[in-house]
């Protein structure tokens, strides 16, 4: 199963875009790269998920390599409702989420 | 509101009660989980749930025993716990096949006096 390398915190103003790159040197051909985001005492909330090179939705964008071997989350200008824990998951495409874990994440901080 | 629910959203109890965690999920999903969530650590898999049946069990201890009469309920029995079980204890639900996208509740906190 791959594993997943992230910043353990990083630091941003408000209005900046923030990008967190996730490091999965031995992901699979099949495996599915993932990103949930969790407020303290709450449940992960899914963000985004993709296998190669960009997917967008309304609320960030994935950036995939060509190698795939990092994946990078880009929040566009976020606020201080985006202080969170950020986590990236690889996974298979079908099943197999019984083995996925999900790590320490990156602690986000959005600073006035 | 994601569609999973969990009752309680907080739980106080000793060490010789008997409780019972409840999710309940209106997505649909055919798989549902149960994870651990402790102060300062990574969510911990617990059970997996696949069509009502057991898939997963990662060597969680008897005093947490998992219940899943359906597709749309899953419960997490709890006896005799220590305090080292306080935590976070999410529910989560996902389609069987082919998503990465699992849905989480919103907890339930834990605290084993």
């Amino acid at each position: 199963l791959a594993k997943t390398t992230q910043p353990i915190s990083m630091d941003s103003y408000e209005g900046q875009e923030v990008n967190i790159t996730c490091s999965h040197n031995n992901i699979a051909t099949n495996d599915y790269i993932t990103w949930y985001q969790q407020f303290p005492s709450q449940g992960p909330r899914f963000i985004i998920q993709g296998y190669k090179t960009k997917v967008t939705n309304e609320v960030a964008s994935l950036f995939i390599p060509a190698d795939r071997k990092s994946s990078t989350l880009s929040l566009p200008r976020v606020s201080l409702s985006d202080t969170a824990v950020y986590y990236c998951l690889v996974r298979p495409r079908a099943g197999g989420y019984q083995k996925v874990t999900f790590g320490t994440g990156t602690k986000l901080q959005v600073i006035p | 509101e994601t569609g999973v629910t969990q009752t309680p959203r907080h739980l106080v109890m000793g060490m010789t009660n008997k409780k019972s965690l409840k999710c309940e999920q209106h997505l649909g999903h055919n798989a549902m989980y149960w994870y651990k969530q402790s102060a300062k650590k990574p969510l911990e898999l617990m059970f997996v749930y696949s069509l009502e049946e057991r898939v997963e069990n990662n060597s969680v201890p008897s005093r947490f025993s998992p219940e899943c009469p359906n597709s749309s309920h899953l419960f997490l029995h709890l006896h005799t716990l220590q305090p080292e079980d306080s935590a976070l204890y999410l529910c989560a639900s996902s389609q069987e096949t082919g998503s990465g996208a699992q849905y989480f509740g919103p907890g339930t906190r834990l605290l084993v006096l």
